[in-house]
């Protein structure tokens, strides 16, 4: 593998389901972020962690909860989504240094019915 | 907050044809990403540029930071279909952190 994976790639959940989402690096980065992609919207920055600290929460709500175990894996729990959470999930990682530089996974498609 | 805006949203041309895609914001940033995102992908860096009035070319693409580094431009010449995507400029801010504009949907019609 190479690049930035996430998996699954589409996710269908009811709203009392408690999922995770998966991402991977394979680029030997420091930073990983949380993106939330909507139709018509800005990407929305979700989370940064920097060498598996977390050092930003975008005042994002609690139903979302960020886990970062080591520098090449993030994961993002989901419990009790609202229909409205319903977007493109996009993981990326960059070096500390150079968070303007960004490489993005190609996404997971949540659908919270 | 820092606000990037793009336009046009959408740009809809024939396969030859020039186009541009602006970004423009009234803060300054430490420098400026472009993106191309394709359809269940995730985006993809193109360029960055770092110091104002800077031009730079990536085979028929040009970007071009403003001399204040407040806004940029992105210009495509002869466009061709597979030039179709998501166009997003991204704005690093003075903290590190990027920010980013809506997006420019560009379709390139045979």
């Amino acid at each position: 593998e190479t690049g930035v994976t996430q998996t699954p790639r589409h996710l269908v959940m009811g709203m009392t389901n408690k999922k995770s989402l998966k991402c991977e690096q394979h680029l030997g980065h420091n930073a990983m972020y949380w993106y939330k992609q909507s139709a018509k919207k800005p990407l929305e920055l979700m989370f940064v962690y920097n060498f598996k600290e977390q050092t930003e929460n975008n005042s994002v709500p609690s139903r979302f909860s960020p886990e970062c175990p080591n520098s090449s894996h993030l994961f993002l729990h989901l419990h009790t989504l609202q229909p409205e959470d319903s977007a493109l999930y996009l993981c990326a990682s960059s070096q500390v240094r150079r968070q303007n530089e960004q490489f993005f996974g190609p996404g997971t498609r949540l659908t919270v019915l | 907050t820092q606000l990037l805006e793009q336009s046009p949203q959408f740009l809809s041309i024939q396969e030859g044809e020039n186009l541009t895609v602006y970004c423009n914001s009234s803060s300054v940033f430490s420098s400026l990403q472009w993106y191309r995102q394709e359809p269940g992908e995730g985006p993809v860096l193109l360029v960055t540029v770092v110091t104002g009035g800077e031009v730079k070319k990536l085979k028929r693409l040009t970007f071009q930071f403003g001399d204040a580094r407040k806004d940029s431009s992105l210009h495509i010449t002869a466009a061709q279909t597979g030039d179709t995507g998501l166009y997003l400029c991204a704005g690093e801010t003075s903290y590190g952190k990027l920010t980013f504009g809506q997006g420019t949907i560009l379709t390139v019609h045979p």
